[in-house]
C-alpha cells in the first residue's frame, strides 16, 4: 500500500502570506495526486487533480505541483474562508486502490 | 447540479448490519464509477469502496474486505454499501463520492451519513 505522508500537520499564517503545504508518496504516484479541502462539517472538495490541474471553480490563488513522490499545494495570498483542513490523495485506477495523507490544518496565526 | 444524498446511517450494536444508500442526480450516472469514503470522529479520511460504472467491478479497502458490499441500481440513481460483522472502529460519518472520469479521484461528495457502532 502507498503511504502518503502530509507535512507540517499544523501551519499557522495569516491572511495575505503564502502557504506551502507537502505530501510525499512512499513509491512513485505518477502525477495521480489530487487535493482536497475540508471545513468543519463539511464534506471534502476537490481543489486539485492530476497532481497540478484546478477543480472546476477553484480559485486561481490555488496550485498543485509535483510527480513522482513529492507534491505541493500552494495557496498564493490567503482569505480568511481558506483556513481548514487540507488532505492530499493517490489512487490507482486498476487495480482500484486509493489512500489519503494525514491531513494538514491550516489554522489562523 | 450534481447532488449525492447518503441515507441509513444510525446507531447499531457490534457484529450487526446496516446498508446504507446514496441518490445521485444531476449527471448521467450509469456513465461513472462510485465510491464510498469515511472519516472516523475527529479523524482523516479512508476509502472504503469502489464500483464499476455498470457495476461489472468492484474493490474494497483490507480493512472492510469480506464484510462491507457495495452495489448499484442504474435504474433508480443509487449505490449501495451493505456493511455486515460492524465493529467499534467502523464509527465514522460515511461519505458517497462520484469518480472523476480519466483519473483516480474524487469530484463530487455527498454530506455523508453517520454510522455509530455502540453496545
Amino acid at each position: 500500500e502507498i503511504v502518503l505522508t502530509q507535512s507540517p500537520a499544523t501551519l499557522s499564517l495569516s491572511p495575505g502570506e503564502r502557504a506551502t503545504l507537502s505530501c510525499r508518496a512512499s513509491q512513485s504516484v505518477s502525477s495521480h495526486l489530487a487535493w482536497y479541502q475540508q471545513k468543519p462539517g463539511q464534506a471534502p472538495r476537490l481543489l486539485i487533480y492530476d497532481a497540478s490541474n484546478r477543480a472546476t471553480g477553484i480559485p486561481a490563488r490555488f496550485s498543485g505541483s509535483g510527480s513522482g513522490t513529492d507534491f505541493t499545494l500552494t495557496i498564493s495570498s490567503l482569505e480568511p474562508e481558506d483556513f481548514a483542513v487540507y488532505y492530499c490523495q493517490q489512487g490507482s485506477n486498476w487495480p482500484p486502490e486509493y489512500t489519503f495523507g494525514q491531513g494538514t490544518k491550516l489554522e489562523i496565526k | 447540479q450534481v447532488q449525492l444524498v447518503e441515507s441509513g446511517g444510525g446507531v447499531v450494536q457490534p457484529g450487526g448490519s446496516l446498508r446504507l444508500s446514496c441518490a445521485a442526480s444531476g449527471f448521467t450516472f450509469n456513465s461513472y464509477d462510485m465510491h464510498w469514503v469515511r472519516q472516523g470522529p475527529g479523524k482523516g479520511l479512508e476509502w472504503v469502496a469502489f464500483i464499476r460504472f455498470d457495476g461489472s467491478h468492484k474493490s474494497y479497502a483490507d480493512s472492510v474486505k469480506g464484510r462491507f458490499t457495495i452495489s448499484r441500481d442504474n435504474s433508480k440513481n443509487t449505490v449501495y454499501l451493505q456493511m455486515n460483522s460492524l465493529r467499534a472502529e467502523d464509527t465514522a460519518l460515511y461519505y458517497c463520492a462520484k469518480d472523476r472520469p480519466g483519473s483516480s479521484h474524487f469530484d463530487y461528495w455527498g454530506q455523508g451519513t453517520l454510522v455509530t457502532v455502540s453496545s
